[in-house]
């Protein structure tokens, strides 16, 4: 079965400072996807990336990087001086076997609350 | 391009009632999803349908029903609402094949059974 720990609860940082945000996956698959989702304070969920499992090329997007080590099970998401518009919940998730369609489910992690305070 | 819409968006029913919460998508996807988000336990998948007439359970299915009679509609049901259902329900779509494999997700409902 497929599993996402995000041990990391909640995170509290100052503006600009740098911030780490860990997620850790557990599959028996070697195909699968990682995902990103973002839940600001109004409530939705918004995609930020995905990254398959044959692709362990780090990503860079504005102040956002992603750091893919499949040595270690872990996609973590960093975001480079932090601005209070990114206080939120951040969700990593996994997906199995996506071109199977009972596999194709989303399995998320419990979420980390991060506070950016001015 | 409205994306994925849900219906209603906050509901308060007393316990025992029943009611369907609606999800429309209008990007022609053929997967949907229905999740359940409550504090300190992330997004949880309580039913979801690959197509058209065919739906599964996930995670949490118990308590609720689904239906898929038209591909742009998931609908989801609470035959006899109990306070453990109250939560954020989010509805999901995401494409067959071909990629990209993410998945969106509508705005939101949140329920409350008293």
């Amino acid at each position: 079965a497929q599993k996402v720990t995000q041990a990391q609860t909640e995170i509290s940082v100052v503006e600009k400072e740098d911030v780490t945000l860990d997620c850790v996956y557990e599959t028996r698959d070697t195909t699968y996807y990682l995902f990103w989702y973002k839940q600001p304070p109004s409530g939705e969920l918004v995609f930020l990336i995905r990254r398959n499992s044959f692709d362990e090329q780090n990503e860079i997007s504005g102040r956002y990087s992603w750091n893919f080590q499949k040595s270690t099970s872990s996609f973590n998401f960093t975001i480079t001086a932090s601005q209070v518009v990114d206080s939120a919940v951040y969700f990593c998730a996994l997906s199995e076997s996506l071109l199977t369609g009972a596999n194709s489910k989303l399995t998320f992690g419990k979420g980390i609350t991060l506070s950016v305070r001015p | 391009n409205a994306g994925v819409t849900q219906t209603p968006k906050f509901r308060v029913l007393k316990t025992g009632q029943s009611m369907t919460l609606l999800c429309a998508q209008d990007m022609n996807h053929e997967y949907m999803y229905w999740y359940r988000q409550d504090p300190g336990m992330g997004l949880r998948l309580i039913h979801y349908s690959v197509g058209e007439g065919t739906t599964a359970k996930g995670e949490v299915p118990d308590g609720y029903n689904v239906s898929r009679l038209k591909k742009q509609n998931f609908l989801l049901g609470l035959e006899s609402a109990a306070p453990s259902q109250t939560s954020v329900y989010f509805c999901a779509s995401r494409r067959l094949a071909g990629g990209p494999y993410e998945q969106y997700f509508g705005p939101g409902t949140r329920l409350t059974v008293t």
